[in-house]
């Protein structure tokens, strides 16, 4: 069945460090792959969204990526802030799916 | 104004008793999801609704039943709560589809005793 694989379950970056998570996926069928992010308190918001018919995406500084051929997508920022500090999450949705799958999260801490 | 709201949004229950959380969306959304989240776990899927009177299984439903009375509406229900049930309860809303972006709630805690 469809998977989400993420590895990184925790991240600590001094500020103006480059972030790089990774997933890796598993599907049968053409994905649409999210990424969240959920601040202490909250729930989950979206963040960024990456077809196969783009491969990339970006908002707020970050920038997703998405590779056909390892299966795997990733978030990357080239340089943090503290106030990027929170829970990432990365998650799929293949085209004829009837819902997402969220990866397990990335904790990322900032550090000034 | 948030369009998606939970209640309660902290809860402690008895083992055996029963828990019914609460989820209501202002995004006039067909669907709706119930997660759970857990440390080492991420965030995974209880039940989903693709409208009024549907209830679907997602990975992890045993255990809880869900109701979807009306378009805004729906409800998670542990019928006899078990500690193992301890957990963050996230409600979520979407339009469906393959670019379908889901909406959360602030999440419920819920502690069981």
């Amino acid at each position: 069945g469809d998977s989400v694989i993420q590895m990184q379950g925790q991240v600590t970056l001094s500020e103006n460090d480059f972030l790089f998570i990774n997933c890796t996926y598993s599907t049968t069928g053409y994905p649409t792959l999210f990424w969240y992010v959920q601040y202490s308190g909250e729930g989950p918001q979206l963040l960024l969204q990456v077809t196969t018919a783009n491969n990339k995406g970006s908002s707020r500084g970050f920038e997703a990526t998405y590779d056909k051929g390892t299966t795997s997508f990733h978030l990357q920022k080239t340089s943090v802030q503290e106030i990027d500090s929170a829970v990432y999450y990365c998650a799929m949705r293949e085209g004829s799916g009837t819902y997402q799958r969220f990866g397990t999260g990335t904790k990322l801490q900032v550090v000034p | 104004e948030a369009a998606v709201t939970q209640s309660p949004r902290n809860k402690v229950a008895v083992t055996g008793g029963k828990v019914t959380l609460s989820c209501n969306q202002t995004n006039n959304h067909n669907n709706m999801y119930w997660y759970r989240q857990d440390t080492g776990h991420g965030l995974r899927l209880i039940h989903y609704s693709y409208g009024a009177g549907s209830t679907e299984k997602g990975d992890i439903p045993d255990g809880y039943k869900a109701s979807r009375p009306s378009q805004e509406n729906f409800s998670l229900i542990l019928e006899l709560a078990t500690p193992s049930q301890t957990s963050v309860y996230f409600c979520a809303s979407g339009e469906g589809g393959a670019l379908d972006t889901q909406y959360f709630g602030p999440g419920t805690r819920l502690l069981v005793l």
